[in-house]
């Protein structure tokens, strides 16, 4: 079965400083893993997704996410947070089933000015 | 266009109403999805069509109806909801159903049922 865990339910991070929301995952077969974004009374933004390749990925608005194979695990970053990064990120991981999301529980991000 | 729309934003019904939500994408995506999701919650998925055929259905019960009527098109046909039914519907647009196909997703219709 295909599922991931986010297990910081709210991170607090100072504008200008790196920021990182955890993501683990486990999964039967190759991960396919997406991290998207949702602000208040809005639909889930798109961010990046780790399919194959290098396990640094880039995405959207200067966020990045690093994939490690031996601890499963896609954590997103950013170098410098800004105040409007404040949203709720979750991590996502296809299943094997066709058309399938399995979404986190989500992390809410909060960046002090 | 690079966007999933929905209608209308906001629905607020009674229990013995008949409504419907529209979801529209123009990107030529062949899978489309509806998810329910509740407050600060993940969304939970509700259908999924491939191909304007049903092939995902998350045993959702039977008060609510979804439809594809054309490739670029979703309706969600509501009728008899419980006030537990209040939640944020959003609608998603894939190319594909495939593995590396990531969803677009709509802003999504705030439901009220009293």
């Amino acid at each position: 079965a295909q599922s991931v865990a986010q297990p910081e339910d709210q991170v607090n991070v100072a504008e200008g400083n790196p920021l990182t929301v955890k993501c683990t995952y486990s999964v039967s077969g190759n991960p396919y893993l997406f991290w998207y974004v949702q602000y208040p009374n809005r639909g889930l933004q798109f961010l990046l997704k780790y399919i194959t390749g290098d396990n640094l990925v880039k995405g959207s608005y200067g966020f990045e996410a690093e994939f490690n194979k031996s601890q499963t695990s896609f954590h997103l970053k950013k170098p410098s947070a800004l105040v409007s990064d404040s949203a709720l990120y979750f991590c996502a991981v296809r299943g094997s089933t066709l058309g399938r999301l399995y979404f986190g529980r989500g992390t809410q991000l909060t960046v002090w000015p | 266009d690079t966007e999933v729309t929905q209608t209308p934003k906001h629905l607020v019904m009674g229990m013995t109403n008949k409504k419907s939500l529209k979801c529209e994408q123009h990107m030529g995506h062949r899978a489309m999805y509806w998810y329910k999701q509740k407050a600060k919650k993940p969304p939970e998925l509700m259908f999924v069509y491939s191909y304007e055929k049903l092939s995902i259905n998350e045993s959702v019960p039977s008060r609510f109806s979804p439809e594809c009527p054309n490739s670029s098109l979703l309706n969600l046909h509501l009728h008899a909801l419980q006030p537990e039914d209040s939640a944020l519907y959003l609608c998603a647009s894939s190319q594909d159903r495939g593995v590396d196909y990531e969803q677009f997703f709509g802003p999504g219709t705030r439901l009220t049922v009293l």
